[in-house]
């Protein structure tokens, strides 16, 4: 089993429409979360983070975050073409404190015009 | 703003020679990473660093070694470049995290992409 887990896609939206992005992850003590979007042939840039069980919402951006589950979700409103690229899930592993971050292996989203 | 930057974008380097590659970050940052990204495959760590002289590994340090003798740089070394080593390589850093939780997050370079022919 992988550490972190994500669906590879493509996940395909109409434009206007909500994308939701899972990622699943093993280690119960992981204490931060992250979402990442990366542009084909860009390095990835951080969207938000998260450590709380719920929802974090940022603009059309919302993370949800399930700890029993071991879940984390981003769900983006009203996509626009822009928003297609690929969406990293990553997480900050047990309560050290070297910051290391596991990444999953992303989400390819497609927004159709 | 952060800047991680990586000095060199594209290389070509042929089987077996030594293959550099450099690291700066201008944020006075503590941590710092190398990644290789490969289709299907993610990012995977290689080595990481978290002070001045120290390292540790990551997933996938076979092949690979690093150099941190100033805070703000770190150098992935590959000794004898070999073919299943071409890949795009992401440098990164990131504050020393003082709690379990924390929105450190890591900022990222813009990406070396090497081929070894």
């Amino acid at each position: 089993q992988k550490e972190v887990e994500q669906n590879s896609g493509p996940l395909s939206v109409p434009e206007g429409a909500i994308a939701s992005l899972n990622c699943t992850y093993s280690d119960r003590g992981s204490q931060s979360f992250f979402w990442y979007r990366q542009y084909s042939g860009k390095s990835p840039e951080l969207i938000m983070f998260i450590y709380s069980n719920g929802d974090k919402e940022d603009g059309r951006f919302t993370a949800q975050l399930n700890k029993a589950s071991q879940y984390v979700s981003l769900l983006i409103r009203d996509s626009q073409p822009s928003d297609s690229a690929t969406y990293l899930c990553a997480v900050r592993k047990g309560s050290g404190n070297t910051g290391k971050l596991i990444f999953g292996q992303g989400t390819t989203l497609q927004v159709k015009p | 703003d952060v800047k991680v930057t990586q000095s060199s974008r594209y290389l070509v380097k042929r089987t077996g020679e030594k293959v550099f590659l450099e690291c700066v970050q201008d944020m006075d940052h503590e941590n710092m990473f190398w990644y290789r990204q490969d289709p299907g495959l993610g990012l995977r760590l290689i080595y990481f660093s978290y002070d001045v002289k120290m390292k540790e590994k990551g997933d996938i340090p076979e092949g690979y070694s690093v150099s941190r003798e100033k805070k703000e740089r770190f150098s992935l070394i590959l000794e004898s470049a070999s073919t299943n080593q071409t890949s795009m390589y992401l440098c990164a850093s990131s504050l020393f995290p003082r709690t379990g939780r924390s929105g450190n997050t890591i900022y990222f370079g813009e990406g070396s992409w090497l081929t070894v022919v």
